[in-house]
């Protein structure tokens, strides 16, 4: 199975900061990563696919890069409503992993 | 309204069965691959298993194999997951979620090829299940 180490387990930052997180996958998996907000008690919400690409209706300060085992989240200017807890995630082959997530919290 | 809600959930005992069920509106059900995920309390997110759109392909998390059956009814825009053998480990927050392809050519150095990206659309808020004695 591969495995998506995911770093910082968590973060503090203050609006208007620029957040960066890594995952890492434990081989190659080309471009085949998404990466997923999530607040207290809601469900995910989509951010990224494809490693670089927004989904629908996702702001412009979010944008991911990386290809191969390298690949990053990062928050231009952080908003309020930006505080939450990121999570990766592979698609490359089956199972399908996710990273253990990065908290970002309020400083 | 575009929605998933899911539904089944409950406490149940170790060794025992549920079957959790995700209604769709708003929607081309038929259309989408389609996903259930969990998360464990406190926990971060888990894949459980994915089906394709005439329900002929199925792939499930290793820890489910053999103990869980997805499956889907798209005369009535459901999704379903039969939990067997429920263990301790198995209690968590299900999510439903549709799957939506990408269609794209992935390209390294000069050679390219084409590839389907996916990504989760739109998902339920969940359904707790708790395995207990």
């Amino acid at each position: 199975d591969i495995q998506m180490t995911q770093s910082p387990s968590s973060l503090s930052a203050s609006v208007g900061d620029r957040v960066t997180m890594t995952c890492r996958a434990s081989q190659g998996i080309r471009n085949d990563v998404g990466w997923y907000q999530q607040k207290p008690g809601k469900a995910p919400k989509g951010l990224i696919y494809a490693a670089s690409s927004l989904q629908s209706g996702v702001p412009s300060r979010f944008s991911g890069s990386g290809s191969g085992t390298e690949f990053t989240l990062t928050i231009s200017s952080l908003q309020p409503e930006d505080f939450a807890t990121y999570y990766c995630l592979q698609y490359n082959s089956y199972p399908w992993t996710f990273g253990r997530g990065t908290k970002v919290e309020i400083k | 309204e575009v929605q998933l809600v899911e539904s089944g959930g409950g406490l149940v005992q170790p060794g025992g069965s549920l079957r959790l069920s995700c209604a769709a509106s708003g929607l081309t059900f038929s259309s989408y691959w389609m996903s259930w995920a969990r998360q464990a309390p406190g926990k971060g997110l888990e894949w459980v298993a994915n089906i394709n759109q005439d329900g002929t392909e199925k792939y499930y998390v290793d820890s489910v194999k053999g103990r869980f059956t997805i499956s889907r009814d798209n005369a009535k825009n459901s999704l379903y997951l039969q939990m067997n053998s429920l263990r301790a480990e198995d209690t968590a927050l299900y999510y439903c979620a549709n799957l939506v392809a990408d269609l794209s050519r992935y390209c390294s150095g000069t050679s390219c090829s084409s590839t389907t990206y996916w990504y989760f659309g739109l998902w339920g808020r969940g359904t707790l299940v708790t395995v207990s004695s």
